[in-house]
């Protein structure tokens, strides 16, 4: 049973381009979180996705952050206009449910120059 | 108020040695879950141990062990025989039962503990 997988594991963006991030949770896995580890500090809770619904963006930037969970392939968070300040680890995990301990992808490191 | 607060930014350990890295944290909620991550330097994070607010008895993986005292909020991780891969960031993170009292999966985290294990 493959793990939670993310991709690209490095992303490299300009100021004012677009990020895309992919992950894929694991197989029965139908909750999906994302969190962002900015440098020397902790995760912060972004979003939690269920298939085809948001169940909670309260950690989501109000402007150019996004995020679904379609009911076929990958969860997208996808970060619009991309700023220096936007450089972090993105974490995607996943559960089978949401009283369980969630298992953390490999992470995406975005570095907007 | 911080929900999860870890005092010991950095913390050093000789190889074999037990260590207790502290966590504590602040709820109204009943129902939670404490959770401890490994974050090597490479960058995952690896699940290392899980204990309910129900939980009679401290949770133990192998190595690992929480000391769970619900009356002061705490919920360390206590290393036994450290080894040098142990060598990492530890987080403390807490899921909050939500609204009608079901556990919906937010994690909160502190802001981590390194530790250094020393041969």
């Amino acid at each position: 049973n493959a793990g939670v997988m993310q991709n690209p594991r490095h992303l490299v963006r300009r100021r004012g381009q677009e990020a895309r991030l992919r992950c894929s949770p694991m197989k029965g896995h139908s909750h999906v979180y994302w969190y962002r580890q900015l440098p020397e500090e902790g995760l912060k809770f972004m979003v939690y996705l269920q298939k085809e619904n948001i169940i909670d963006e309260s950690g989501m930037p109000k402007e150019r952050f996004s995020a679904e969970f379609p009911k076929e392939g990958p969860s997208i968070l996808r970060i619009q206009q991309v700023v220096r300040g936007d450089s972090a680890a993105y974490f995607c995990a996943s559960s089978p449910h949401s009283d369980n301990e969630q298992f953390f992808g490999p992470g995406t490191r975005l570095t907007v120059l | 108020a911080q929900k999860i607060t870890q005092t010991q930014p950095g913390m050093f350990v000789q190889e074999k040695e037990a260590v207790t890295l502290d966590c504590t944290y602040d709820t109204s909620d009943q129902s939670y879950g404490l959770f401890w991550y490994k974050q090597p330097s490479s960058g995952e994070m690896i699940f290392l141990i899980y204990q309910g607010s129900y939980d009679e008895q401290n949770a133990t993986e192998g190595r690992y062990s929480l000391n769970f005292q619900k009356a002061r909020k705490s919920a360390n991780l206590v290393i036994s025989a450290s080894q040098l891969g142990d060598s990492a960031m530890y987080f403390c993170a807490m899921r909050e039962g939500g609204a009608g009292g079901t556990s919906y999966g937010k994690l909160t985290f502190g802001q981590g503990t390194i530790l250094t294990v020393h041969p």
